[in-house]
């Protein structure tokens, strides 16, 4: 069955840390493949979408990710968070191009320590 | 950018009445609407895909007469909870896209929090 996988639930890091969020997807074809972020009491909003080209996608607010086929992942990455950064990031993937259902991960909780 | 309104935005209710849940296209035409549902501490959970002017398509395991969809127009679909129950209580999530644009990522409103006494 197709699934998307985060595997960490719940991150703490210290303002000014590297980030990097694990997503993995179990599907073997096409697929377009979305980061989303959840700030506390709010509605969520599209962080970066990969859809084709160069996989190292650039989003909003400094963050990026990087689509590796052949390991079925879709990390995303921040090289300093803020504290700004407190969220829930949830992976999203499209398990085929052109139709619009849309698959999320569990989330990941990133708590930003100043 | 797209704007998606949800109403309303927190409910409480009786067990056996039903609710309807309103979730709206701001500023852009959304031939498919998506509802899902979050359980607390967990992922957003698709319950059904809505085309508009057609039947919705529900994923496996939701009952199609306990959540009632209606996309009757371009800018507006609505699910119905019939008969809700304490079972029923979570948190439902609307989100939409213009399909005609392929490829286009969805829009999601901010939510109705659902309490079933």
């Amino acid at each position: 069955a197709q699934s998307v996988s985060q595997h960490n639930h719940h991150v703490i890091l210290s303002e000014a840390a590297s980030l990097e969020l694990g997503c993995n997807y179990s599907y073997g074809g096409t697929v377009n493949l979305f980061w989303y972020v959840q700030y506390p009491g709010q509605h969520l909003q599209l962080l970066l979408k990969y859809f084709s080209g160069d996989p190292l996608v650039k989003g909003i607010k400094g963050f990026e990710a990087e689509f590796i086929k052949s390991k079925f992942s879709f990390n995303l990455r921040k090289p300093s968070v803020q504290w700004s950064d407190t969220a829930e990031y949830f992976c999203a993937v499209q398990f085929a191009r052109g139709y619009q259902k849309v698959t999320f991960g569990t989330g990941t909780k990133l708590q930003v320590i100043p | 950018g797209a704007v998606v309104s949800q109403h309303p935005s927190w409910v409480i209710c009786k067990s056996g009445t039903s609710v309807k849940i309103e979730c709206r296209s701001l500023d852009f035409q959304a031939t498919t609407m998506f509802w899902y549902r979050q359980f607390p501490k967990q992922s957003l959970m698709l319950m059904a895909t809505s085309n508009e002017g057609s039947k919705a398509t529900y994923e496996q395991g939701v009952e199609k007469d306990k959540f009632l969809i209606n996309h009757a127009s371009l800018t507006l679909s609505t699910l119905t909870v019939t008969s809700a129950h304490p079972e029923d209580s979570s948190f439902y999530i609307c989100s939409a896209s213009a399909q005609k644009i392929l490829d286009q990522p969805q829009h999601f409103g901010d939510g109705t929090r659902l309490s079933i006494l």
